[in-house]
């Protein structure tokens, strides 16, 4: 399975501004994936990342909030900006190949830590 | 996606055999159930999944029921490494191909 490099591993913000978290996958993947995971809870999808075309946001999160850029099959980035306290949370990257129904196997990666003040 | 229930909680003792279940009563005959699970402040791993049949995989075997409205995650030999939340996910992987979590139960093993 492929292997996922997230970064940064954490970080400690100040409101208003705008962290960029990089996922970048040792091998090329055709889905890839952002996650959130407030405090406590279980993990949201906030998007899938399309490349070369704009990302598919879910209900309740937009592109002027989560820009999501993916400009080839290995690499990927989400900026969360205009930061507040109630972003802080772990970001997750996910990756897999599409492939026939039941043969979609997610890896994920060890996911970003961020801190708003 | 179909949605899935499963207890909060569980407790296991080391050594003994960790039976999670899990109920997804409006599956669709095309959809999957897939096992993932996070051990704390990691990313979540892929478990096991299947269709209809029973499966097994080096770290786990899964039982479908025959009307696949219920299934059960067995870790046979549960260690203390096996504490985690584990999500139960109905899944068909098509052109969307959104994997969206629950709640899970956090499995904890007893020394």
């Amino acid at each position: 399975s492929a292997v996922i490099s997230q970064k940064p591993s954490r970080d400690i913000c100040q409101r208003g501004t705008s962290l960029t978290i990089q996922c970048q996958v040792d091998s090329q993947v055709t889905m890839m994936f952002w996650y959130r995971q407030q405090p406590g809870q279980s993990l949201t999808l906030i998007a899938t990342a399309n490349q070369g075309s704009e990302a598919t946001y879910e209900s309740g999160f937009v592109i002027d909030k989560f820009p999501i850029s993916r400009p080839n099959l290995t690499f990927s980035t989400l900026t969360v900006s205009n930061m507040s306290p109630e972003d802080s949370s772990i970001y997750l990257c996910s990756v897999g190949i599409r492939g026939r129904p039941g043969a979609n196997v997610l890896t994920f990666g060890a996911g970003s830590r961020l801190t708003v003040l | 996606d179909a949605k899935t229930t499963q207890p909060p909680s569980m407790d296991c003792a080391e050594g003994r055999a960790a039976n999670l279940p899990c109920n997804h009563s409006t599956i669709s005959g095309n959809e999957y159930v897939y096992w993932y699970r996070q051990i704390h402040s990691q990313g979540p791993q892929y478990i096991i999944h299947g269709l209809k049949n029973n499966e097994t995989n080096e770290m786990a075997s899964l039982i479908i029921t025959e009307d696949r409205k219920s299934s059960t995650l067995i870790l046979p030999h549960a260690t203390l490494r096996d504490t985690a939340v584990y999500y139960c996910i109905v899944f068909y992987g098509g052109a969307t191909n959104k994997l969206i979590f629950g709640t899970g139960t956090l499995l904890a093993v007893q020394p």
